[in-house]
């Protein structure tokens, strides 16, 4: 049981490349998250999805497009990249039961430490 | 809109002292979560609230949960150089699908 990865762990692009940010669960979790956490600073959601199809915008989605074929994956595409993205980017998943059944911890990948210059 | 506080934000503080960390959030919620982030690292669950008045402990951490009074505390005893690191709280937001974050607490405990 991997739990949560991420793919790459670290990446530098040039100003204007994209790239996709891979994240993959082996927990049968429906719910998943996009967060980035800039230097000294807390989490800021991106991007969510409740199950395979279903995505919505968190806090921050400007630069940023995702997509839920699968339970499993749940990539981070970012394009036209900019210097005010370098941030770490972290997975993460949980089991919900929706809204009135339950909500239960997240659980995070190792993340993606992202350099844009 | 749902937020939520942690003070203090940074503590820096001696082996074998005790102290508190604080989460105050501005709207009902019956769940709460603490997470500990080591530096270059990612995020750990270290406790889920579910219930006012629920109290949970693991070593010398201890975390307590007062919906009423929409408060969290996280209690260090008699703290050792291991449990340097930022925590941070949460709490589920209105729509339940997310989790809104404090802003972390950075704890450094000196030999």
């Amino acid at each position: 049981n991997a739990g949560v990865t991420q793919t790459p762990k670290f990446r530098i692009l040039k100003i204007g490349q994209s790239m996709t940010l891979q994240c993959t669960q082996d927990m049968n979790h429906n719910y998943m998250y996009w967060y980035r956490q800039d230097p000294g600073m807390g989490l800021k959601l991106i991007y969510y999805s409740v199950g395979a199809g279903i995505t919505d915008k968190g806090e921050v989605p400007n630069g940023y497009n995702v997509s839920r074929s699968t339970t499993e994956d749940f990539p981070l595409r970012l394009e036209l990249a900019a210097p005010s993205q370098t941030s770490v980017y972290f997975c993460a998943s949980s089991y919900a039961l929706g809204l009135a059944g339950g909500f239960y911890e997240q659980y995070f990948g190792p993340g993606t430490r992202l350099t844009v210059t | 809109e749902l937020k939520v506080e942690q003070n203090p934000l940074f503590l820096s503080m001696q082996e074998g002292k005790n102290y508190t960390i604080y989460c105050n959030y501005s709207t009902t919620s019956d769940r709460l979560y603490w997470y500990r982030q080591d530096p270059g690292k990612s995020l750990e669950s270290l406790f889920v609230l579910l219930s006012n008045g629920a109290v949970k402990q693991e070593g010398r951490l201890m975390a307590s949960l007062d919906t009423k009074a929409r408060l969290s505390t996280l209690h260090i005893t008699a703290a050792v150089h291991d449990l340097s690191a930022t925590y941070f709280c949460a709490v589920v937001g209105d729509s339940n699908y997310q989790l809104i974050w404090g802003a972390g607490t950075k704890l450094i405990i000196k030999p």
